[in-house]
């Protein structure tokens, strides 16, 4: 069973911090990514990311950046928190499904269970 | 760009009965895949049924079936004897089925689905 798992459930940080959301997943997958769940809106895509140091913005990306130095391990970071980033966030991956590779390009997402992150 | 849109941001429906979540959505692309993922107040996101656009039969899981009108872009989630542990938020996702998709799925907005005893 593939496993999403991210470090907190829960996070409460002030105005101004820097914060650092990391998410480790177990299945060699290539693609990791990091959504906002807010009510009315759905999810939304932030960053995702299809290799070691590779990125790219989803459609939210203003006010995040990540880092991906390890195939295992995607940290969404908050530069300067503010009370809009208060969110939950999800963080999934999934096999490569580019032309040429081996995987059925059908994969669904796998996801952790959230952060719901407050910021006051 | 992709959109998907759930126009019904509550249900609710007696168990064992049968209820209809709607979802539409805009695209224009021939090639991609359409799901249904359910989140129960545990958070885990559930993969509860996929379509292939290129298929015209519509998938069925258990009790769980879709109604795909492919001319139309709509995409709908029956849920047949409905059970308590339905209960849940559920979201409708479309998928590119090539290119660099790299597996992004654009969600809706979210059904929030309540089951009455």
């Amino acid at each position: 069973d593939v496993k999403v798992t991210q470090s907190s459930r829960y996070l409460v940080k002030r105005t101004g911090e820097k914060v650092f959301l990391e998410c480790v997943q177990d299945m060699d997958h290539e693609n990791m990514f990091w959504y906002r769940q807010d009510p009315g809106l759905g999810l939304r895509l932030i960053y995702f990311s299809y290799d070691v140091k590779m990125k790219e913005k989803g459609d939210i990306p203003e006010g995040y950046s990540v880092s991906r130095e390890k195939k295992e391990r995607f940290s969404l970071i908050l530069e300067s928190a503010s009370t809009n980033q208060t969110s939950m966030y999800l963080c999934a991956s999934s096999l490569d499904n580019r032309p040429g590779t081996p995987y059925n390009h059908n994969s669904p997402l796998h996801f952790g269970n959230g952060t719901r992150l407050t910021v006051t | 760009a992709q959109t998907v849109t759930q126009s019904q941001p509550e249900m609710s429906v007696q168990e064992a009965e049968t209820v209809t979540l709607s979802c539409t959505y805009d695209t224009s692309e021939s090639n991609y895949y359409l799901f249904w993922y359910k989140q129960p107040p545990s958070r885990q996101m559930i993969l509860v049924i996929r379509q292939e656009a290129y298929k015209q039969q519509n998938a069925t899981e258990n009790r769980f079936s879709v109604n795909f009108q492919k001319a139309a872009k709509s995409f709908s989630l029956k849920i047949s004897d409905s059970q308590l542990g339905d209960t849940a938020m559920y979201f409708c996702a479309f998928m590119k089925r090539a290119g660099t998709s790299y597996g992004k799925l654009t969600f809706g907005q979210g059904t929030i689905l309540t089951v009455h005893p």
